[in-house]
């Protein structure tokens, strides 16, 4: 149980390009999901709080405008980086907490995106 | 300001021994803690968790232990297998505006040797 998918896995696309990103929770309710970067061998990086029915918070320096989010279901959230930039090349990964469990998140596969 | 720490990058263990995963943390709000375990280029996968009310947890051939004393916390694995060799990332909870953020240390890399 607990699995989450993310899709696509692998995306390359051109600098200034928009590419959006999903995250499903496949056999549970998530309430609340989570989107995280990570880069070359540091840790995970988190980006943003995304609730179901209400706008995410973001961390410190994410750029909302830049990193859309949206929550429209308790299995789905989407994260779409608008006019991509090569900077914004990294590893995405998202993570989703099973409604009314506990604090454990279950990550998805991630997607590796390059800008070019 | 770095709130959870693995001090130790790598590690390399002899396939059946013991492997001893330190983690230290420093904000005593922190309430749940996790393991997680990352191969490169895929999410990581929850391990086991331990309650701020328990000093252990054990699961299979993993165990986590917690000094909340000493804000420490270690997963043991035991047997080692070549197939624990991976990055393993602690993490710390705590309560943010109703949901709880987890906060990640920069990871281990275990490698299991026949």
């Amino acid at each position: 149980g607990a699995v989450v998918s993310q899709h696509p896995s692998r995306v390359i696309c051109k600098s200034g390009t928009s590419v959006k990103i999903e995250c499903r929770s496949l056999d549970f309710q998530a309430t609340t999901m989570f989107w995280y970067r990570q880069f070359p061998k540091q840790s995970l990086m988190l980006m943003a709080t995304s609730n179901e029915g209400s706008k995410a918070t973001y961390e410190q320096g994410v750029e909302k405008d830049k990193f859309l989010i949206n929550h429209a279901s308790l299995t789905l959230s989407t994260l779409t980086v608008t006019s991509a930039h090569p900077e914004d090349s990294s590893f995405y990964i998202c993570s989703a907490r099973i409604a009314g469990g506990p604090d454990t998140q279950y990550f998805g596969p991630g997607t590796r995106l390059t800008v070019l | 300001d770095q709130q959870v720490k693995q001090n130790s990058p790598s590690l390399s263990v002899q396939e059946g021994r013991i492997s001893i995963l330190n983690c230290d943390y420093t904000n005593s709000m922190f309430d749940y803690f996790l393991w997680y375990k990352k191969y490169p280029a895929e999410g990581p996968t929850f391990l086991i968790s331990i309650s701020s009310i328990k000093d252990k947890n054990e699961d299979g051939r993993f165990t986590v232990f917690l000094n909340k004393s000493a804000k420490h916390l270690s997963l043991h694995i035991v047997p080692s297998q070549p197939g624990d060799s991976a990055v393993y990332f602690c993490a710390a909870s705590r309560p943010a505006g109703g949901y709880n953020k987890l906060i990640f240390g920069a990871g281990t890399r275990l490698a299991v040797h026949p």
